[in-house]
């Protein structure tokens, strides 16, 4: 079956500017997450959505940063007034709920590249 | 907050060598803790998880780690190194009560022929 898609792969855009990155996740998973991915610098959670529950927003950087999921499906995290320090991979996953609850195993798409000029 | 250091951000290893990559972790409840690996120029794969149940967990490609809860350890093995197993590796935690996925910075394997 597909697995999680992402899109753009990659996106130059100028500082100040607004972006969109989109996540189309394996169809049936509950659980969506978003991650950051710097050099060096591991992966860095920013947000996830599990179900209809309201979604763990604590690892936001800022407020310049949101994400919405329509419909328990696509998600799009949205950067506005980009910054250079934004420049990074993003990286969404999605997991089934596992039956003894909790997070199962997540799987990850390709990731869009931003990198800000 | 939970949270994980892995020791090394970079090891080397011969190739038949046994390979050892490190990970504390640190939660206020009981975790659950992951092994992930990010082979070049693919996406992120599991490897192993440890939830409840038995301490050690085997995982693909004949890695195995162990939870010793009294060291907050979650140390990944494989007795024999392969070339194929050149990768970043990650370790993760999340705690038994929800979905948030701590993750720790990697270390990068390199195997020497």
């Amino acid at each position: 079956g597909a697995g999680v898609s992402q899109s753009p792969s990659n996106k130059v855009t100028e500082k100040g500017k607004d972006v969109e990155l989109r996540c189309d996740p394996i169809s049936g998973h509950t659980a969506l997450y978003w991650y950051r991915q710097s050099l060096g610098q591991g992966l860095e959670f920013l947000i996830y959505f599990q179900g209809n529950s309201a979604p763990d927003k604590s690892g936001l950087p800022s407020d310049r940063f949101s994400a919405e999921r329509t419909g328990g499906s696509v998600s799009t995290l949205t950067i506005q007034r980009t910054q250079q320090e934004d420049s990074a991979v993003y990286l969404c996953a999605s997991s089934a709920q596992a039956l003894a609850g909790g997070p199962g195993e997540q799987y990850f798409g390709p990731g869009t590249r931003l990198t800000v000029t | 907050a939970q949270s994980v250091t892995q020791l090394g951000s970079h090891v080397s290893v011969s190739e038949g060598a046994l390979v050892l990559l490190r990970c504390n972790y640190s939660s206020s409840v009981p975790p659950y803790l992951f092994w992930y690996v990010q082979y070049p120029n693919q996406g992120l794969q599991l490897l192993l998880k440890y939830t409840t149940g038995a301490t050690l967990v085997k995982g693909i490609n004949g890695f195995e780690a162990e939870f010793k809860k009294s060291e907050t350890s979650f140390h990944l093995t494989k007795p024999s190194a392969h070339m194929s197993d050149a990768a970043e590796y990650f370790c993760a935690v999340s705690d038994t009560g929800g979905f948030k996925t701590i993750f720790g910075a990697g270390t990068r394997l390199f195997v020497k022929a």
